[in-house]
């Protein structure tokens, strides 16, 4: 079955820029339209959803975090990516990707693969 | 866009059943019926239980159910059992976002 496994630095210094990559096994990150996700959740706190991308490349973000958020995908790869630029120690938390159950013909808005979380931590 | 409000606990003893609410507004629960529950036990991934207000993903216990009226959707577990003790959170589509609940810790006695 379809299993998600982020990868990337676990410390990252102030000002600069969070990349993580989600890495997509037993399926096609192209293959059943799906959406697919990142969701934060810093330590001892709720979830946050960051944004998304369809494999065609179309997004959307937290209106919140919109200016310093990039999500992109590479078929090729079978990974999607984030990229969080100008990072502050309220950064500081686990990192999720998940697809998204909803297709361009059927929306459902919800999470039903996640993978195992990445902590990653913003300090000097 | 805010997060969903939830209450911080709720608890039950085993057997018995703990309904928890998730308040939002008619932009998001209010305005969609695509709202979703998640079950998340301590240092995991949290776990898909309901999805589309009421619907049950394959493989979750019947002892799960969802609901909605107005701007406030709720879960709902029956016959608590120990390993439902977890933190819940829902989680809705607002037009073309998303946002998750608060959280609600889940204890059984």
């Amino acid at each position: 079955q379809v299993q998600l496994q982020e990868s990337g630095p676990g410390l990252v210094k102030p000002s600069e820029t969070l990349s993580l990559t989600c890495t997509v096994s037993g399926g096609s990150v192209s293959s059943g339209s799906y959406y697919w996700s990142w969701i934060r959740q810093p330590p001892g706190k709720g979830l946050e959803w960051i944004g998304y991308i369809y494999y065609s490349g179309s997004t959307n973000y937290n209106p919140s975090l919109k200016s310093r958020v990039t999500i992109s995908v590479d078929t090729s790869k079978n990974q999607f990516s984030l990229k969080l630029s100008s990072v502050t120690a309220a950064d500081t938390a686990v990192y999720y990707c998940a697809r998204d159950m909803t297709t361009v013909t059927n929306w459902v808005w919800a999470f039903d693969i996640w993978g195992q979380g990445t902590m990653v931590t913003v300090s000097s | 866009q805010s997060a969903l409000t939830q209450p911080p606990s709720a608890s039950g003893s085993p057997g018995q059943s703990v309904t928890i609410s998730c308040t939002g507004t008619s932009s998001d629960v209010g305005g969609y019926n695509y709202v979703s529950w998640y079950q998340q036990h301590p240092g995991k991934a949290p776990k898909l239980m309901i999805y589309e207000v009421s619907k049950r993903p394959s493989g979750v216990p019947d002892r799960f159910s969802g609901s909605k009226s107005g701007n406030t959707a709720s879960l709902t577990v029956s016959g608590l059992q120990a390993e439902d003790e977890a933190d819940y959170y829902c989680s809705s589509y607002a037009g073309s976002n998303e946002v998750f609940g608060t959280g609600t810790k889940v204890t059984v006695l």
